[in-house]
């Protein structure tokens, strides 16, 4: 299976500041990869997929990057909102398997 | 709208089975798979398997081959999932969750299944 590598475990940030996760594979995904959102008891809400894809609603301070074995995620101007979990996904190859996740706290 | 709507909390014995179930609205059904995922606060997210509800094909993790069998009823719309032979480690929420054209692109709201004497 392929390991997803997901850094760092947990971060604090200010409001209207810039923020980047990164997630890395065990080996290439060929761009084969999501990036979510997860507030407490609610469902992952999809970010970015095909690495640097915005999804529809998405607002445009959110924004993924990244080939091969490394990609990131980046949240430009930190609105209280942003406070969640973050977790990629790669599907590249089966099974699919995610990162740990990033608890992004917002001070 | 797409929504996912999962059925409630499910308590079960050591031993025993929980089905749950995933009722899908505002797509065709039939035209994505579905995923179904599992979270809990020890292993984090772990995918389980897919199935196809057109042709009822399914694919399961190595994980979860003795433990998960997913079905769906298209004349209702709705997949589910069965978990037998419950143990604490199951204990978890469990998702499902449709791969759209780039990945998993809709989660249900989850079910919390807790497994207890």
């Amino acid at each position: 299976d392929i390991q997803m590598t997901q850094s760092p475990a947990s971060l604090s940030a200010s409001l209207g500041e810039t923020v980047s996760i990164e997630c890395l594979a065990s080996e290439d995904i060929y761009n084969n990869l999501a990036w979510y959102q997860q507030k407490p008891g609610k469902s992952p809400q999809l970010l970015i997929y095909y690495a640097s894809s915005l999804q529809d609603g998405v607002p445009s301070r959110f924004s993924g990057s990244g080939s091969g074995t490394q990609y990131s995620l980046k949240i430009n101007s930190l609105e209280s909102e942003d406070a969640a979990t973050y977790f990629c996904l790669q599907d590249s190859e089966y099974p699919p398997t995610f990162g740990g996740g990033t608890k992004l706290e917002l001070k | 709208e797409v929504q996912l709507q999962q059925s409630g909390p499910e308590v079960g014995r050591p031993g025993s089975s929980v089905k749950i179930s995933c009722k899908a609205s505002g797509y065709t059904f039939t035209d994505y798979v579905m995923n179904w995922v599992k979270q809990s606060p020890g292993q984090g997210l772990e995918w389980i398997g897919w199935i196809d509800p057109e042709y009822g094909s399914t694919d399961y993790a190595e994980k979860f081959k003795k433990k998960a069998t997913l079905t769906a009823d298209t004349s209702s719309n709705t997949a589910y999932i069965q978990l037998s032979s419950l143990t604490s480690e199951d204990t978890a929420t469990y998702f499902c969750a449709r791969k759209g054209a780039g990945g998993i692109d809709y989660w249900g709201q989850g079910v919390m299944v807790t497994v207890s004497s």
